[in-house]
């Protein structure tokens, strides 16, 4: 059974770091990519970045500079790191995974862990 | 980056009453689209893939429909269990982008 779960800190100081891991089961991170979307309270998601099967990293441009993503495919863990957080930065964080149709990659996301809620505040 | 414009962004439904949702894309996305139904406090489920296929396990009064920049997804026959956001995603081209949300009440 395919099975994600985020962890980490459900508050978070403005200016510091956010540090979530998203644990895998079912599947492999060298044969699935793992993406993390975000959701502030009330208001839509926003795709924040990728692991890709093969180890590299995409993210979106208007979190670059301050995103990180990394893995440890041992411990079938995904990383999220992300600097300089602000209360705007306050939102449920999911990690999920990339969808396979005969054989065909897909960015549509069928699993999805359970979030994790980021309160930034002081 | 593509926008989805969705709408609208609110309705109300009664039982048993079909409800259309429609997502406009800044540009044509090649049927590259997904439909995600998210309930309360809960993480959003796909319900529809590629336009117009079902995700496995979702109920057929689901589907989804259109091509180019302009694409739907309809209920036929409003169920109580239906009540929820909705969500549109294009992965035409990156980042993955998504439509700003339906929420759907029973009336």
């Amino acid at each position: 059974e395919v099975q994600l779960k985020e962890s980490g800190p459900g508050l978070v100081q403005p200016s510091q770091t956010l540090s979530l891991t998203c644990t895998v089961s079912g599947f492999s991170l060298t044969d699935y990519s793992v993406h993390w979307v975000r959701q502030p309270p009330g208001k839509g998601l926003e795709w924040m970045g990728v692991m890709w099967s093969g180890g590299s990293t995409a993210y979106n441009s208007a979190l670059k500079s301050r995103l990180s993503i990394s893995r440890d495919t041992s411990k079938s863990q995904v990383f999220l790191k992300m600097n300089s957080l602000q209360t705007e930065d306050t939102a449920i964080y999911y990690c999920t995974r990339e969808s396979r149709y005969y054989g065909y990659s897909y960015n549509w996301f069928a699993y999805w862990g359970q979030g994790t809620l980021v309160t930034v505040s002081s | 980056d593509i926008q989805m414009t969705q709408s609208p962004a609110s309705l109300s439904a009664s039982l048993g009453e079909t409800v259309s949702i429609e997502c406009l894309a800044s540009e044509g996305i090649s049927n590259d689209l997904a439909w995600y139904q998210q309930k309360s406090g809960k993480s959003p489920q796909l319900l529809i893939y590629a336009a117009s296929r079902l995700q496995d396990g979702v109920p057929s009064r689901f589907s989804g429909s259109g091509s180019g920049t302009r694409y739907s997804l309809k209920i036929s026959g409003m169920q109580p269990e239906d009540e929820a956001d909705y969500f549109c995603q294009q992965s035409y081209k990156y980042p993955p982008t998504f439509g700003g949300g339906t929420k759907l009440e029973l009336k």
